[in-house]
């Protein structure tokens, strides 16, 4: 299965500022997935980012909160931009394999 | 949104003993996933069953599926301290592009 290297692996960042989390995968995928983990809850899917074209994003997000970057089938970019204290929370990378998802290790981001 | 719903939410036993946990879901279904995750860092994939599976088995690991019910089972047997962890089912869904649907999640703790 890929191995995802993620990063960075946590932040505390000041509101009203951006981070931008980076995962690359030792091997080409078509799609990559983003999650937000909040604090004690289970995982929801932000987007689907394929190469070469924009993201698809879920209910309830949108490309202006969360960019997405696709430059090649190795690599993605997630921002989170404007930040408040409600952003709070687990971000995870995901692509998959031939039986199931292999996941980055997270970034736990803090707003302040 | 999440489909899943599991049960119980949290769940405490002493090393040795098994550890059941229930996932009910509420659209068909193409597979159903458990993860598990240690501490909010990434996920690792436990154990895929399909929709026309009904039992799997992995080392300890025994995965049942009714889809009539619509609901699945994680048996952990001979528990050890080391499979304290939050457990997640995530299902792919019929019909949709590929991705995962997580359930709510439970807790385990196992303690010595």
């Amino acid at each position: 299965s890929a191995v995802i290297s993620q990063k960075p692996s946590r932040d505390i960042c000041q509101r009203g500022t951006s981070l931008t989390i980076q995962c690359q995968v030792d091997s080409q995928v078509t799609m990559m997935f983003w999650y937000r983990q909040q604090p004690g809850q289970s995982l929801t899917l932000i987007a689907t980012a394929n190469q070469g074209s924009e993201a698809t994003y879920e209910s309830g997000f949108v490309i202006d909160k969360f960019p997405i970057s696709r430059p090649n089938l190795t690599f993605s970019t997630l921002t989170v931009s404007n930040m408040s204290p409600e952003d709070s929370s687990i971000y995870l990378c995901s692509v998959r394999g031939g039986n199931g998802y292999t996941f980055g290790s997270g970034t736990r981001l803090t707003v302040v | 949104s999440q489909q899943g719903e599991e049960d119980p939410q949290a769940l405490s036993i002493q090393e040795g003993e098994n550890a059941t946990m229930n996932c009910s879901y509420k659209t068909s279904i193409n597979n159903l996933q458990w993860y598990r995750q240690n501490s909010g860092r990434g996920l690792v994939h436990l154990i895929l069953i399909r929709s026309n599976e009904r039992e799997k088995h992995s080392g300890r690991l025994r995965v049942t599926l009714d889809t009539s019910k619509k609901s699945s089972s994680l048996l952990i047997t001979a528990s050890r301290a080391a499979d304290t962890a939050s457990y997640f089912c995530a299902t792919e869904n019929t019909g949709t592009a590929s991705k995962l649907t997580f359930g709510t999640g439970t807790r385990l703790q196992v303690t010595l």
